[in-house]
This record gives C-alpha cells, sequence and structure tokens, in this order.
C-alpha cells in the first residue's frame, strides 16, 4: 500500500463548477497535511495545509481533513481555467521532518 | 527574494559517471529534501537534512547518496549513474518547527545516456 494516494484523474470539470479532488493515506500518525499546484513544467507551489480535523477555507479553496478515516481533500469552488493543473497532496508522517507526496491528480477546467 | 536554487536546468550524462546536483537556499532554512519526479509516479523523496551533517533515507535511497556541510548547501549525489536514474529532481528547504511550507527550486532535469 502506498503511504499517500491519489486518483489520477484527468479529472474534467466544467468552468464556474466546484472541483472535489481526494487523498488517503497510510500512517495514523500523520500530523500534517499539505495540497501543492503544479503547473507543467514549473515546480509545485503550496496552495493549502491543514493540521486538525475539520474544513479550513482560504479564498476559493476549502481542505478537509478526517483523521479517522485517514483522508484529506481539497474543494475550489467557482473552477476558473487557470486552475487547470497537477494536484499534489503531501503528508507529513509521524517521523521527524520526513514529507511525503501522492501521485498527483490533473484536473482540467473546461470553459 | 528568497529561493532555492539548483545549479542546472538540464544535465545529460553517460553512463556509470559519477553526477553532483547541487541545491542552495538562502533562507537560513533547517530541512532541506531531495525528489525526483516521474510520469505517473508523482515525487518520491529520496534524502532530507534536518541539520548540517545529519542526512536521512527517504523511500528511494538507492544508488544516491548526500552532503550538508553548509546550512544552505544540499548536494545529491549519483555514484554512478544509470538510464533508469533519467528523471526531474527537485531540491526543497523547509524553515522547520511549525513552518512546513516546502519551498522548490526549478528542478533538473537529469539524462542518463
Amino acid at each position: 500500500q502506498k503511504e499517500v494516494e491519489q486518483n489520477s484523474g484527468p479529472l474534467s470539470v466544467p468552468e464556474g463548477a466546484i472541483a472535489s479532488l481526494n487523498c488517503t493515506y497510510s500512517d495514523r500518525g500523520s500530523q500534517s497535511f499539505f495540497w501543492y499546484r503544479q503547473y507543467s513544467g514549473k515546480s509545485p507551489e503550496l496552495i493549502m495545509f491543514i493540521y486538525s480535523n475539520g474544513d479550513k477555507e482560504d479564498g476559493r479553496f476549502t481542505a478537509q481533513l478526517n483523521k479517522a478515516s485517514q483522508y484529506v481533500s481539497l474543494l475550489i469552488r467557482d473552477s476558473q481555467p487557470s486552475d487547470s493543473a497537477t494536484y499534489l497532496c503531501a503528508v507529513r508522517g509521524s517521523s521527524a521532518s520526513k514529507i511525503i507526496f501522492g501521485s498527483g491528480t490533473r484536473l482540467s477546467i473546461r470553459p | 527574494d528568497v529561493k532555492v536554487t539548483q545549479s542546472s536546468r538540464y544535465l545529460v550524462k553517460r553512463t556509470g559517471e559519477k553526477v553532483f546536483l547541487e541545491c542552495v537556499q538562502d533562507m537560513d532554512h533547517e530541512n532541506m529534501f531531495w525528489y525526483r519526479q516521474d510520469p505517473g509516479l508523482g515525487l518520491r523523496l529520496i534524502y532530507f537534512s534536518y541539520d548540517v551533517k545529519m542526512k536521512e533515507k527517504g523511500d528511494i535511497p538507492e544508488g544516491y547518496s548526500v552532503s550538508r556541510e553548509k546550512k544552505e548547501r544540499f548536494s545529491l549525489i549519483l555514484e554512478s549513474a544509470s538510464t533508469n536514474q533519467t528523471s526531474m529532481y527537485l531540491c526543497a528547504s523547509t524553515l522547520g518547527g511549525s513552518n512546513e511550507k516546502l519551498l522548490f527550486g526549478s528542478g533538473t532535469q537529469l539524462s542518463v545516456l
């Protein structure tokens, strides 16, 4: 079992709709959870992080964490063409500073 | 403007060569990381370092070593390059403590022929 799992997509969402991206992790002692966005040919950039169970909102982005189910998700409201990218889920496990990434979900926003 | 700098954007090497990938950060960050990124596999952790001269293996350390003699510099070494090490290599750093935001360099696309 992979430590961090994501559906590779592609996920196609119409402009203006809500895009929902999901991630599961295997280390029950994981402490910190991140969502990175990566445009083609570019390096990943952090868009959200969450530490506690529940929801965290920042503009059009909402991160949701459920530690009991070992599940973290990212919602993007009012999706824009500029949101088309690969979204990487990352988790800091119970061991020190190690940060592990999932394989990423490719999101495409269609006009 | 704070940044993580990788010495080469593109690199072509021959099988069996010793290869050095350099990474420098100017933010006084404690932690530094080397990942490789391959299509469909996401980012896989090779090694990380949480202090000068300290290092820990990631998920795929075989065929690699690292060096961190100074806080700002973290080097990835391919002792004897092989074709299956052709990949995009990404260096990243974090301040440490409660600040875990990874800042990435622009990457080095390594081709081993």
